[in-house]
C-alpha cells in the first residue's frame, strides 16, 4: 500500500529536550516536505526536500532542521523545542514533475511541548 | 497580504444545497493549483487539480481565474459527508516543491 509514515503520533515533551519525529515513504517520490499546521493559519511548510541531499527552507523554518540522507526517509529534528512548536506536525512528498501532482500526506504528529 | 487567502467560514447549508467557495492568491506566476479536503484532526486529502479550462468530478467543480488570481470550488448537492475543512492550494512559480496553503474553509452541512 502506498503511504507516508510518520512516528511517533504524539508526543509531549519539555522545552529545551531534543527530538526528532521521523517520516517515511514508499512509493519513490523525490519530494518530500514538512508542515505546521495551527488554528486560523493552516498548513505552513517548515522544509521542503527536491532529493537526497537537496534541501531548502519553507516559510517557517526557524528552530527545525532536516535531513534527507536516503530517498524514503526525511526526519524533522527539533534541536531545543519551545512552547511555540506545539502544533500539529504533516509530512508529505509527491512526484518531482512539473505538472500538478498530488501530494500525499502522513496521519499527523501531534507535539505538545511544555 | 497573505500569499493564498480564502474565506473561513464556516458555511453551514442543508443537505442539497450548492456551496461555493473562493480562494485568491497573490503570485501571478504561479503555476498549479489545488483544492484538498481535510477532515478534523486528519491528514489532508487530494479533491481536485484546478485547471484553466476549469474541471470536474461528479458533483464538484473548480474553475481557475488567472486574471483576477482566484480560483473555486462548487459542490452541488451537498451531502452530509461533504462537512469538512477545504484547502486551497497553490505552488508558486519558484521552483522546487514550495507550497503555499490557505486556512481553510471550514463546512458543514446538515440534515
Amino acid at each position: 500500500e502506498a503511504q507516508v509514515t510518520q512516528n511517533p503520533r504524539y508526543l509531549i515533551t519539555v522545552t529545551g529536550k531534543k527530538l526528532t519525529v521521523t517520516c517515511s515513504q514508499n512509493m519513490n517520490h523525490e519530494y518530500m516536505s514538512w508542515y505546521r499546521q495551527d488554528p486560523g493559519l493552516g498548513l505552513r511548510q517548515i522544509y521542503y526536500s527536491m532529493n537526497v541531499e537537496v534541501t531548502d527552507k519553507g516559510d517557517v523554518p526557524e528552530g527545525y532542521k532536516v535531513s534527507r540522507k536516503e530517498k524514503r526517509n526525511f526526519p524533522l529534528i527539533l534541536e531545543s523545542p519551545s512552547p511555540n512548536q506545539t502544533s500539529l506536525y504533516f509530512c508529505a512528498s509527491r512526484y518531482k514533475g512539473q505538472g500538478a501532482y498530488e501530494q500525499y500526506f502522513g496521519p499527523g504528529t501531534r507535539l505538545t511541548v511544555t | 497580504r497573505k500569499e493564498v487567502e480564502q474565506d473561513p467560514g464556516p458555511f453551514n447549508v442543508p443537505e442539497g444545497a450548492t456551496v461555493a467557495f473562493n480562494c485568491t492568491y497573490s503570485n501571478s506566476a504561479s503555476q498549479s493549483f489545488f483544492w484538498y479536503r481535510q477532515d478534523c484532526r486528519k491528514e489532508p486529502k487530494l479533491l481536485m487539480s484546478v485547471y484553466s479550462s476549469g474541471n470536474e468530478d461528479g458533483r464538484f467543480t473548480a474553475q481557475l481565474n488567472r486574471a483576477s488570481q482566484y480560483i473555486s470550488l462548487l459542490i452541488r448537492d451537498s451531502k452530509l459527508s461533504d462537512s469538512a475543512t477545504y484547502l486551497c492550494v497553490v505552488n508558486p512559480n519558484t521552483g522546487g516543491f514550495k507550497t503555499i496553503f490557505g486556512a481553510g474553509t471550514r463546512l458543514f452541512v446538515k440534515a
